[in-house]
């Protein structure tokens, strides 16, 4: 599987952008970088995917680099129900196991 | 639409006590079915997925087992609980192919003492 690496923690303020880092450096060139959040005590819920193009959604916009060896997860008007981990993952195999490494925990400050 | 439950919400078993916790997904067929752990300030731990009926892969040797009776069922199971087996154990769904589409359930957590 492709490792990731992400800052155990970060902290933003309140109504500004968060912007959590990945690294994938060994990513393969069919696999997919997915983000998912866990909220304290409920499971994680998907955010968003992407492969190579940038990507928004209603909750997030992915930004890849052209080498894929990293990317960047951006929330843009954080809330205090943003504060969660957040997992960045790289597609596994032919199962569709994921593999939840550590994460971000991202703390929103008011 | 489709949903997933899974239950009971929390639990508190004796050490030595058997475990049956169930998890069921409605709305569709075939799923990938997923159960993981997560013991108290450590990250998520898959145990088992199912890509069938009756078909079961670990991912960790240990003290529990899974079971997939029926397509839309996961049952995880332990005959003797262990204060090692306390934690937060969370079902998950996903269509064959969609890993994007992972969802999970609400969640046990399971205090062993």
């Amino acid at each position: 599987d492709a490792k990731t690496t992400q800052p155990p923690s970060m902290d933003c303020a309140e109504g500004r952008a968060a912007n959590l880092p990945c690294n994938h450096s060994t990513i393969s060139g069919n696999e997919y970088v997915y983000w998912y959040r866990q909220i304290h005590s409920q499971g994680p819920q998907y955010i968003i995917h992407g492969l190579k193009n940038n990507e928004t959604n209603e909750m997030a916009s992915l930004i890849i680099t052209e080498d894929r060896k990293s990317s960047t997860l951006i929330l843009p008007h954080a809330t205090l129900r943003d504060t969660a981990v957040y997992y960045c993952i790289v597609r596994v195999d032919r199962d569709d196991k994921i593999i939840f490494g550590k994460g971000t925990r991202l703390h929103i400050l008011p | 639409s489709q949903t997933i439950h899974q239950w009971p919400a929390t639990l508190v078993q004796p050490v030595g006590s058997p475990l049956s916790l169930e998890c069921t997904v409605e709305g569709t067929s075939n799923p990938n079915l997923y159960w993981y752990r997560q013991a108290a300030g450590r990250g998520l731990q898959l145990l088992f997925y199912s890509v069938g009926i009756g078909q079961i892969s670990s991912e960790v040797p240990q003290n529990l087992s899974a079971s997939r009776p029926q397509d839309r069922q996961f049952i995880l199971s332990s005959k003797k609980l262990l204060l090692s087996d306390s934690g937060f154990y969370l079902c998950a769904w996903a269509r064959q192919g969609n890993v994007y589409g992972y969802t999970f359930g609400s969640g046990t957590r399971l205090t062993v003492v």
